[in-house]
């Protein structure tokens, strides 16, 4: 069965240094998705893709994360410089979604296994 | 802006029996789908079950059903003969149709299955 794949599962950091996050959707899923989870809270939305192109980043801290998705395949996502409240776990998510339109019906998002980063 | 409240942060049962998760929400649109995903310790989220808001008839899958109440805003999950292997945390989720996918989460029902 295909999954989505993440790198690396755990991270540990010291702050102020970069890390990147890597995923690799379910071959075929046009959407992709980063979500954060801070221990004791349910994911939260970074950054959704629509192939290569960001559909949604507006809860991404964009004056230390970043995300890219070159060839609308996988996806990077990096923290430059990290803070000691980044210590999270990634969660990527992918989904056959096309683009929007009426009457379209939302696909089921796929979930990786997560990278925990902890940023000491 | 929607949110979604789960009110329920730890939960446990015997085996076999069944038990219910709560789940409420708040949303100004007409038109969405609610989830139940399962996240196991130290494994990927799965979904459980989903269910479309325009959808009277509530959503079943196996030992899994849910109770839609839309004027309510509310939206359950019961698991009949649990098992060990449900033992996991629960999400609830909402999302959108029309042009906005992403998931809304709660912050979790922990659920553990006593042998």
């Amino acid at each position: 069965e295909a999954e989505v794949a993440q790198s690396p599962r755990y991270k540990i950091t010291e702050k102020s240094q970069a890390v990147a996050f890597w995923c690799d959707p379910i071959s075929g899923h046009a959407t992709l998705y980063w979500y954060r989870q801070i221990l004791g809270q349910g994911p939260e939305l970074l950054v959704q893709f629509q192939d290569e192109s960001v559909v949604d980043d507006s809860q991404l801290p964009k004056d230390r994360f970043s995300a890219e998705r070159l060839k609308g395949v996988d996806s990077t996502l990096k923290i430059q410089p990290a803070e000691l409240g980044d210590s999270a776990m990634y969660l990527c998510a992918s989904s056959l979604d096309q683009p929007p339109r009426q009457g379209f019906v939302t696909d089921t998002q796929y979930f990786g296994p997560g990278t925990r980063l902890t940023v000491l | 802006a929607q949110t979604v409240t789960q009110s329920q942060p730890e939960m446990s049962v015997q085996e076999a029996e069944t038990v219910t998760l709560s789940c409420t929400y708040d949303t100004s649109e007409s038109n969405y789908y609610l989830f139940w995903y399962k996240q196991p310790p130290s494994r990927q989220m799965i979904l459980v079950i989903r269910q479309e808001a325009y959808k009277q008839q509530n959503a079943t899958e196996n030992r899994f059903s849910v109770n839609f109440q839309k004027a309510a805003k509310s939206f359950s999950l019961k698991i009949s003969d649990s098992q060990l292997g449900d033992t996991a945390m629960y999400f609830c989720a909402l999302s959108y149709n029309f042009g906005n996918e992403k998931l809304t989460f709660g912050t979790g029902t922990r659920l553990t299955i006593i042998p």
